[in-house]
């Protein structure tokens, strides 16, 4: 089974700030990576997919990158609404989902 | 509007079985693979499962937790995906969410073929599973 690890479990930061969090996976998955964000109490919301497409709708500070291992999640510039958990998922064989990055207010 | 609604969660013993049922809407069920996964109690996100659509042979794949024990069918008529799941263990309490899983074919992508992704998701069903 492939293993998805994301860094850091969690993170604080501020508004404005430019946040990167990253995702290895356990074996090559091309760029078969796709990111999520969870908000308290909320279902999932997918942001982008295929480590670097960004899903209609979600904000153009949001940008993904990596391939074969090595993925990460950039946030351009924090905003209000952005604090959340995200998850990277494999989507190479079958579905694994990393354990999250709980990103909060410093 | 794209919409999934599950339900039939509930509170269950050790042992017993529960159906859950995803009722979609909005969208050509039947062109969609459909999947569940599932959240315990302040831990992260866990797949379980999903099924092809029809034009994809309909077959399943699951988590090795779960699998021999949940089954997920579809009946596109009805737009309807179920996860029947039987010898329940207290491990899987969670909230339970159906999504829908979207194949696309990204203009930027460095390897050809569909990359698959969970693009609508239910407000989830809750199961707990407790004597």
């Amino acid at each position: 089974d492939i293993q998805m690890t994301q860094s850091p479990s969690s993170l604080s930061a501020s508004v404005g700030d430019r946040v990167t969090i990253t995702c290895r996976a356990s074996q090559r998955i091309n760029s078969y990576l796709n990111w999520y964000q969870q908000k308290s109490g909320e279902a999932p919301k997918l942001l982008i997919y295929a480590a670097s497409s960004l899903q209609s709708g979600v904000p153009s500070r949001f940008s993904g990158s990596g391939f074969g291992t090595d993925f990460t999640l950039t946030i351009s510039s924090l905003q209000p609404e952005d604090f959340a958990t995200y998850y990277c998922q494999q989507s190479y064989t079958t579905y694994t989902f990393g354990q999250g990055t709980k990103l909060e207010i410093k | 509007e794209v919409q999934l609604v599950e339900s039939g969660g509930g509170l269950v013993q050790p042992g017993r079985s529960l159906r859950l049922t995803c009722t979609a809407s909005g969208f050509t069920f039947g062109d969609y693979a459909m999947s569940w996964v599932r959240q315990a109690p302040g831990k992260g996100l866990e797949w379980v499962g999903f099924i092809r659509s029809r034009a994809h042979g309909g077959t399943t794949e699951y988590a090795a937790s779960v699998k021999g024990r949940f089954t997920i069918s579809r009946d596109d008529s009805k737009s309807i995906a179920y996860l029947e799941m039987n010898s329940l263990k207290t491990e899987d309490t969670a909230v339970y969410y159906c999504t829908r899983v979207r194949g696309v074919v990204p203009a930027a992508a460095r390897t050809s073929g569909y990359y698959y992704s969970m693009d609508v998701w239910g407000k989830g069903t809750t199961v707990t599973v407790s004597s």
